[in-house]
């Protein structure tokens, strides 16, 4: 059974680097044809989709914060890593990792977040 | 990107009811529609997937429709642990959207 654990500073001051590591086990980050994502979550609003890296490298991220993001993945750690730069208030959330796993029907691959981490707040604040 | 609106924002309903919660996307994603339950302070769970398939081990009275722009989740008889946000999320392109979720609570 495959678990996701999030971890990472849970404050980070304004202007500064947010780092955060997804921590993959019961499985192999390399085997099948996953994505491994970032979500987030403002207290008391939606989700928002950050970003996704496939284990080749190939990335896709959110335009709205893509000039910020790096998503990387060490398949010899079994990881994958988030970094939001230049973070403000507003990216005070609660961050999830998650396994996008696809099913195939009639040869369209239908993406859908099948595992999550518990999810890490972080607060941007000085 | 893919706007997803959903409706009502929010739902009262007691157990044994069926609800039925609706999302629209601001252009068509086919089929490429995925619905999640989230109660407080815990993660997202993956309830349908490509608008009608159930996850695995999600309970039959959780179901959805739709194509094209329109999809709905239906819980045919609710039950004390279906009182949750569930929200849509759509995987016709990136950035995979979701919408704004829909709170369920008890009357």
């Amino acid at each position: 059974q495959v678990q996701l654990q999030e971890s990472g500073p849970g404050l980070v001051k304004p202007s500064q680097t947010l780092s955060l590591t997804c921590t993959v086990s019961g499985g192999s980050i390399s085997t099948g044809s996953y994505y491994w994502s970032w979500i987030r979550q403002p207290a008391g609003k939606g989700l928002e989709w950050i970003g996704r890296i496939y284990t080749s490298g190939s990335t896709n991220y959110n335009p709205s914060l893509k000039s910020r993001v790096t998503i990387s993945v060490d398949t010899s750690k079994n990881q994958f890593s988030l970094k939001l730069s230049s973070v403000t208030a507003a990216d005070t959330a609660v961050f999830y990792c998650a396994r996008e796993a696809p099913v195939v029907y009639a040869r369209h691959y239908y993406y859908y977040m099948d595992v999550w981490g518990k999810g890490t707040m972080v607060t941007v604040s000085s | 990107d893919i706007q997803m609106t959903q409706s009502p924002s929010s739902l009262s309903a007691s157990v044994g009811d069926r609800v039925t919660i609706t999302c629209r996307a601001s252009q068509s994603i086919i089929s490429y529609l995925n619905w999640y339950q989230q109660k407080p302070g815990k993660a997202p769970k993956l309830l349908i997937y490509a608008a009608s398939s159930l996850q695995s081990g999600v309970p039959s009275r959780f179901s959805g429709s739709g194509s094209g722009t329109d999809f709905t989740l239906t819980i045919s008889s609710l039950q004390p642990e279906d009182f949750a946000t569930y929200s849509c999320q759509q995987s016709y392109s990136t950035p995979h959207t979701f919408g704004q979720g829909t709170k369920l609570e008890i009357k």
